[in-house]
């Protein structure tokens, strides 16, 4: 199956401040999701991104907070800009995975604390 | 919107079967997963299946789906401490294009 190598694995930040999050695959993916599990919470997904497009935001999540980049089709960065204690979460990415025939895989996550 | 709803907490003797339940409201999901989340790592899916189904079986793994009644359940046979885990059922109209939606969790302690 598809393997992620997501990082930092975690991370402790000062409020304001922003954190670059890395998802790199070792197969090509066409889609790469980035979810967000609150603590004690399940996953909400953040956004969907494409190679070579915008990536499309869900509802609530907005590219300012959480700029995206896709730039091929193994990699993508996610930003958490100007936090605050209310981004404390773990991050994950994920993609399709062919595979395993209609699996997801999940990268490991980044546990980021804002202080 | 599509919801998705689990029981929070289960807890079973060590070497019973644990039966984890989900139900989903979108009759239009297609692909139903379940996925362990152990303390601290990420999301491995366990199984999933298709909405065509009605049971899937993999090893110590039994998965039913009750389609009329969007109940989705999940047996593990002979639960063993390394079971211990939090339990996701999760949902999609489509693979590949489509986020999944996933249920509350279902936090399963295994007592010795």
């Amino acid at each position: 199956s598809a393997v992620i190598s997501q990082k930092p694995s975690r991370d402790i930040c000062q409020r304001g401040t922003s954190l670059t999050i890395q998802c790199q695959v070792d197969s090509q993916v066409t889609m790469m999701f980035w979810y967000r599990q609150q603590p004690g919470q399940s996953l909400t997904l953040i956004a969907t991104a494409n190679q070579g497009s915008e990536a499309t935001y869900e509802s609530g999540f907005v590219i300012d907070k959480f700029p995206i980049s896709r730039p091929n089709l193994t990699f993508s960065t996610l930003t958490v800009s100007n936090m605050s204690p209310e981004d404390s979460s773990i991050y994950l990415c994920s993609v399709e995975d062919r595979d395993r025939n209609y699996g997801y895989t999940f990268g490991s996550g980044t546990r980021l604390t804002v202080v | 919107g599509e919801d998705v709803e689990q029981s929070l907490f289960l807890s079973v003797r060590e070497g019973d079967s644990s039966v984890i339940n989900c139900t989903y409201t979108d009759s239009s999901s297609t692909y139903l997963y379940w996925y362990k989340q152990e303390p601290g790592a990420g999301l491995q899916l366990l199984t999933y299946i298709f909405s065509n189904m009605d049971m899937k079986q993999d090893q110590r793994l039994t998965v039913l789906l009750n389609k009329k009644d969007k109940h989705l359940s999940l047996r593990i046979a002979d639960t063993q401490t390394g079971d211990s885990a939090i339990y996701f059922c999760a949902e999609s109209i489509d693979f590949g294009n489509e986020k999944l939606t996933f249920g509350t969790g279902t936090r399963l302690t295994i007592i010795p």
